[in-house]
């Protein structure tokens, strides 16, 4: 089955700069990799997703990249503010269920 | 739009005791339904998800089981709890086929005593 690797597991920046979550995924088959924020104590929400028919995807502050070949998948957060420190989850979904990373906890400093 | 209901929002058990979890889904038809559980501080582990009324399929081998009389209904149940059953339990539905965005309920606490 699917296996999804999520790295790194802890995020520290300052507030205005830039962060980074990176995936990488082991089934070839797979073509559409949400990517989950959650906030302490809340339900996981969808905030961006790619399919494997598109390399890059915005919106407004945040991006992610596909990389098919390499099977690795990222997502970039620029401008950081205190209200993006949350955990975030990956995930990527071929012909059977969604198989999420373990999560990334980003932290945002003032 | 749709929308997806968990209740209780927070449940404190003895060990040992019974389990039921409600999970109903609001503005679409035939969803692929899902349980998942969540340990403090940890991933999402899928526990069952159903393509259909009474279609169960199990992803992890657990005292827990699940169970779905209505297209919109799923139901999370056990029969003894332990203490290893605490978590955060989510609920989540999509559409029905492959490759399809997850959309999760509030989810239930569940504290085993």
């Amino acid at each position: 089955g699917e296996n999804v690797e999520q790295h790194p597991s802890t995020l520290s920046v300052q507030e205005g700069d830039s962060a980074v979550i990176k995936c990488t995924y082991s089934d070839s088959a797979s073509n559409y990799f949400p990517w989950y924020k959650q906030e302490l104590g809340k339900r996981p929400q969808l905030i961006i997703d790619i399919r494997s028919n598109v390399g890059e995807k915005k919106d407004q502050r945040i991006a992610v990249t596909l990389n098919k070949t390499a099977k690795h998948f990222s997502l970039h957060i620029t401008e950081t503010q205190p209200e993006d420190s949350a955990v975030y989850f990956c995930a990527a979904s071929g012909y059977s269920t969604l198989t999420f990373g373990k999560g990334t906890m980003l932290l945002v400093s003032p | 739009s749709q929308t997806i209901h968990q209740w209780p929002a927070t449940l404190v058990q003895p060990v040992g005791s019974p389990l039921s979890l409600e999970c109903t889904v609001e503005g679409t038809s035939n969803p692929n339904l899902y349980w998942y559980r969540q340990a403090a501080g940890r991933g999402l582990q899928l526990l069952f998800y159903s393509v259909g009324i009474g279609q169960i399929s199990s992803e992890v081998p657990q005292n827990l089981s699940a169970s779905r009389p209505q297209d919109r209904q799923f139901i999370l149940s056990s029969k003894k709890l332990l203490l290893s059953d605490s978590g955060f339990y989510l609920c989540a539905w999509s559409l029905a086929r492959a490759g399809e965005t997850q959309y999760f309920g509030p989810g239930t606490r569940l504290l085993v005593l």
